[in-house]
């Protein structure tokens, strides 16, 4: 089973900073099954980045991700209110798929 | 605009089975290129994947849940569903059911249900 470790586990920025979150993998995967979600209090996660750094719909281009092999960064220039939540990396292209702990990105 | 549901009882004995379904509009489950997952989160706590369903029967459980897991698929309803026997504190959790397209270079899981909170308590 592949391990996704993320840090930092909480992330204290203020609106308007950049954020920068890592998703280290226990061996090697490939970049087309890393993906980035984002999830708020009593909500589902909510898909932002899959193959690693193609955005899905609708999300705003303040998301960038990158990486491949084992480490992986999901960074969000420009912070908004609404992007402080938790953020999740998955890996699915070695089953089990995994899901890292997750990093929970507050107003500092 | 594709939509999934989870259904099911919100509370579970312990030993008993967890039972859910999930259902599917504006998709057909009858897609080769589409994945039906299990995801669930404890509370307070992180996310797990089950396993997943196709629409042919095929399946790919967590080894870690196997030997409880069964999914099944009708494409007649258009929902496919999960079971979870003999069930202890340690299922408690919120359900997610979720779609994974599988389209080169554009493979991701893109559409989650809301998700349903089941208990385990006597």
């Amino acid at each position: 089973e592949i391990v996704l470790t993320q840090s930092p586990g909480t992330l204290s920025l203020s609106p308007g900073e950049r954020a920068t979150l890592s998703c280290r993998a226990s061996q090697s995967i490939s970049s087309s099954y890393l993906a980035w979600y984002q999830q708020k209090p009593g909500q589902a996660p909510r898909l932002l980045m899959y193959g690693s750094s193609s955005r899905a719909t609708g999300i705003s281009d303040r998301f960038t991700g990158s990486g491949s092999g084992a480490g992986f960064t999901l960074t969000i220039s420009r912070l908004e209110p609404e992007d402080f939540a938790v953020y999740y990396c998955q890996q699915y292209g070695s089953s089990p798929y995994t899901f890292g702990q997750g990093t929970k990105l507050e107003i500092k | 605009q594709v939509q999934l549901q989870e259904s099911g009882p919100g509370l579970v004995k312990p030993s008993e089975t967890l039972s859910l379904t999930c259902i599917v509009s504006g998709d057909s489950l009858n897609s080769a290129s589409s994945y039906w997952n299990w995801i669930r989160q404890p509370p307070g706590k992180g996310l797990e994947w089950i396993g997943y369903i196709q629409y042919s029967g095929n399946t790919n459980y967590n080894p870690s849940l196997k030997s409880r897991v069964t999914m099944s698929v009708d494409t007649s309803k258009n929902h496919f569903s999960l079971k979870l026997s003999s069930v202890t504190a340690a299922d408690t959790a919120v359900y997610y059911c979720a779609r994974r397209t599988a389209v080169f270079r554009h493979d991701r899981f893109d559409i989650w249900g809301q998700g349903t909170m089941v208990t385990v308590s006597s």
